[in-house]
């Protein structure tokens, strides 16, 4: 069974620039998470889709981050216009469905100088 | 809010050792526990998951509890080998509203040396 794929896998950008991120979940699986995880921390949650519907973005920050699932199978995330503080690696993870086990891609590091 | 936290930030020790690491979180009201291993550079893999009615999960030389009124979980490593070098993470669902929902600790460091 194929995983959780992501690309780029890594990205390097200056600030205030724009940059995208996709992500294409496993096979059937109708729960998509994007995470963030800062350098030395663990992953923090910013949004969550059940098939093409937010079912959390509280933890978006919705100035500068955009996400869409629109039919409900791949996901994009989006910063514009990125900040310094931005660099993390992007997690994507999907799961069969609400409260089954989440599966992790490998990431996409991004760097912003 | 649910908060994690893992002790040690980092470890190391010698091949061949046994070795405990430790997650607590502030609430026990969880859907359940997880235990992850990453790679520099990699993603997350899922080593056990814990439903909140069981006390412990088993796989291979790894072996995770789970206390949830006292909001602590512990991840045992028997015989350590190099090849288990990694960052271990621990992350708390905590289901209802929040179903699929992880919120992680920081991470444990390990580093077994030949």
């Amino acid at each position: 069974e194929a995983g959780v794929a992501q690309s780029p896998r890594y990205k390097i950008i200056e600030k205030r620039q724009s940059v995208a991120f996709w992500c294409n979940p496993i096979s059937g699986h109708a729960t998509l998470y994007w995470y963030q995880q800062i350098l030395g921390q663990g992953p923090k949650l910013l949004i969550q889709f059940q098939n093409n519907g937010v079912v959390d973005d509280s933890q978006l920050p919705k100035d500068r981050f955009s996400a869409e699932r629109l039919k409900g199978v791949d996901s994009t995330l989006k910063i514009q216009p990125a900040k310094l503080e931005d660099s993390a690696v992007y997690l994507c993870a999907s799961s069969l469905t609400l409260n089954t086990e989440a599966f992790f891609g490998q990431g996409t590091r991004l760097t912003v100088v | 809010k649910q908060e994690v936290t893992q002790i040690p930030a980092a470890l190391s020790v010698p091949e061949g050792e046994n070795l405990v690491l430790n997650c607590s979180f502030t609430d026990s009201a969880i859907y359940n526990l997880q235990w992850f291993r990453q790679d520099p550079g990699k993603g997350l893999t899922s080593l056990l998951l814990i439903q909140s009615s069981q006390r412990e999960q088993t796989s291979g030389r790894l072996n995770a509890s789970l206390d949830k009124s006292s909001g602590r979980s512990t991840l045992y490593i028997a015989a350590s080998q190099p090849g288990d070098s990694a960052t271990y993470l621990c992350a708390v669902d905590a289901g209802g509203t929040s179903y699929g929902k992880l919120t992680f600790g920081q991470g444990t460091i390990l580093t077994v040396h030949p």
